[in-house]
């Protein structure tokens, strides 16, 4: 079945930088594009971007260039998504997602929870 | 951007009732390939959002038939007939026809 496993919740400095991971394993990772979800507190969602991991194609919202960054690693079937320059504003649940045939979104990741504090 | 409208914000509902979503968007969101893309899911209290509709009526593998989507153009409908407890949580729907893709504020289906 079709599972994607998010990497652990974490604590960041403002400024910093943190990156993610989502590994997919029940099908073909190179087939079907990878979207990525900002969920604020208590908030509605945000798509962020998507990568194809074929190609490493990708597309991004205006609004998150420059704020994130999107990479795969086809050996082990996992996708990453870098936020660079943190604020208090980038705290919040982020969710890795496939997109089916439909391009919405058929299968999410568990989520990572991000929170940006000194 | 296009900007995803849903109504009622909070919806009580008695169990074995029935609801209905509203969902318009800013724009057309027939796509120049002659599909519509837009989506329903449900994000149950702790969890991820999951996938309950598709292209406006097509439910999603498991989903019971109680859920059926509706509408077109602008102007989209998320019907639930003999809700369960399990059918409670937030509903959002989503538009991939045009970049940035959006979602709905959420609508929260809670009991009465």
């Amino acid at each position: 079945q079709v599972k994607l496993l998010q990497s652990g919740a974490a604590l960041v400095k403002p400024g910093a930088s943190v990156k993610m991971s989502c590994k997919a394993s029940g099908y073909t990772f190179t087939d079907y594009w990878v979207s990525w979800v900002k969920q604020s507190h208590g908030k509605s969602l945000e798509w962020i971007g998507e990568i194809y991991p074929n190609s490493g194609a990708t597309n991004f919202n205006e609004k998150f260039k420059g704020k994130a960054t999107l990479t795969v690693d086809k050996s082990t079937s996992t996708a990453y998504m870098e936020l660079s320059r943190l604020t208090s504003e980038d705290s919040a649940i982020y969710y890795c997602t496939r997109e089916g045939g439909s391009s919405d979104f058929d299968y999410w990741g568990q989520g990572v929870m991000v929170t940006v504090s000194s | 951007d296009v900007l995803m409208t849903q109504t009622p914000v909070s919806l009580p509902v008695s169990l074995g009732g029935q609801v209905s979503i509203s969902c318009r968007s800013s724009q057309s969101l027939v796509h120049s390939d002659g599909n519509t893309y837009l989506h329903w899911y449900l994000q149950k209290p702790g969890q991820s959002p999951q996938l309950l509709i598709y292209r406006v009526s097509n439910r999603f593998s498991g989903v019971p038939d109680r859920f059926s989507g509706s509408g077109s153009g602008t102007d989209f409908t998320l019907k639930i007939s003999r809700v369960e407890p399990e059918d409670l949580g937030v509903y959002y729907c989503l538009q991939s026809t045009h970049f940035p893709w959006t979602f709905g504020g959420g609508t929260k289906l809670e009991l009465k």
